[in-house]
């Protein structure tokens, strides 16, 4: 699976939308972006995922370029809750089996009231 | 409906023991992996299951480590003759099928202490 190279912090106001940047350069055209986060204590939680298209849901937006090289995470409307450790990963779609996912450092981020 | 659920939360041993952690993926999940977790670190994938048959076993760090799905559902990760290095959080991640553009869904882990 491809490197991904996240900030290790990131700091955002309460209520204003955090963008979380990560840069997937070596990734191939069978390779999925996913975003997981870990608040303390607990298990990573699934945020959401995409191939080649800009994807939203209840909890995030992820954005892609269109290159491929990099993706933003974004959570339109920050709260407190949302201060997590958030991990960018890149992970190859096969079928016939899954694979174990490759987590890095992540980004810290930290909510500010 | 119900997560994945992980026991015990918090397990203690000493040094040489071996200890048995527990993972109940979602019902119907097909795919099981286990990862270990060190302090400050990011999870580090261990094994993964589909169904009974353990298709990868890479990650396990040691033959101390041993895991099995006799049933395809509930999962044991078994570790013998324990030492302080293990010592870590255990977590336990279901997905529906076999095919990896599926997510992963995490348990919140057995925090493992060796003394």
């Amino acid at each position: 699976d491809a490197k991904t190279t996240q900030p290790p912090s990131m700091d955002c106001a309460e209520g204003r939308a955090a963008n979380l940047p990560c840069n997937h350069s070596t990734i191939s055209g069978n390779e999925y972006v996913y975003w997981y986060r870990q608040i303390h204590s607990q298990g990573p939680q699934y945020i959401i995922h995409g191939l080649k298209n800009n994807e939203t849901n209840e909890m995030a937006s992820l954005i892609i370029t269109e290159d491929r090289k990099s993706s933003t995470l974004i959570l339109p409307h920050a709260t407190l809750r949302d201060t997590a450790v958030y991990y960018c990963i890149v992970r190859v779609a096969r079928l016939g089996g899954a694979d174990g996912l490759t987590f890095g450092k992540g980004t810290h981020l930290i909510i500010q009231p | 409906g119900a997560g994945v659920s992980q026991s015990p939360r918090y397990k203690v041993a000493k040094r040489g023991q071996d200890v048995a952690l527990r993972c109940d993926p979602i019902s119907g999940h097909v795919s099981l992996f286990w990862y270990q977790q060190a302090l400050g670190q990011g999870p580090e994938f261990l094994t993964y299951f589909q169904n009974e048959a353990q298709l990868d076993k890479s990650g396990l760090p040691s033959d101390r480590f041993f895991a099995e799905r006799p049933e395809g559902s509930v999962s044991t990760l078994k570790i013998q003759r324990t030492q302080q290095e293990d010592s870590a959080v255990y977590l336990c991640a279901s997905s529906l099928e076999g095919v990896s553009n599926q997510p992963q869904h995490f348990g919140d882990g057995t925090r493992l202490s060796i003394l």
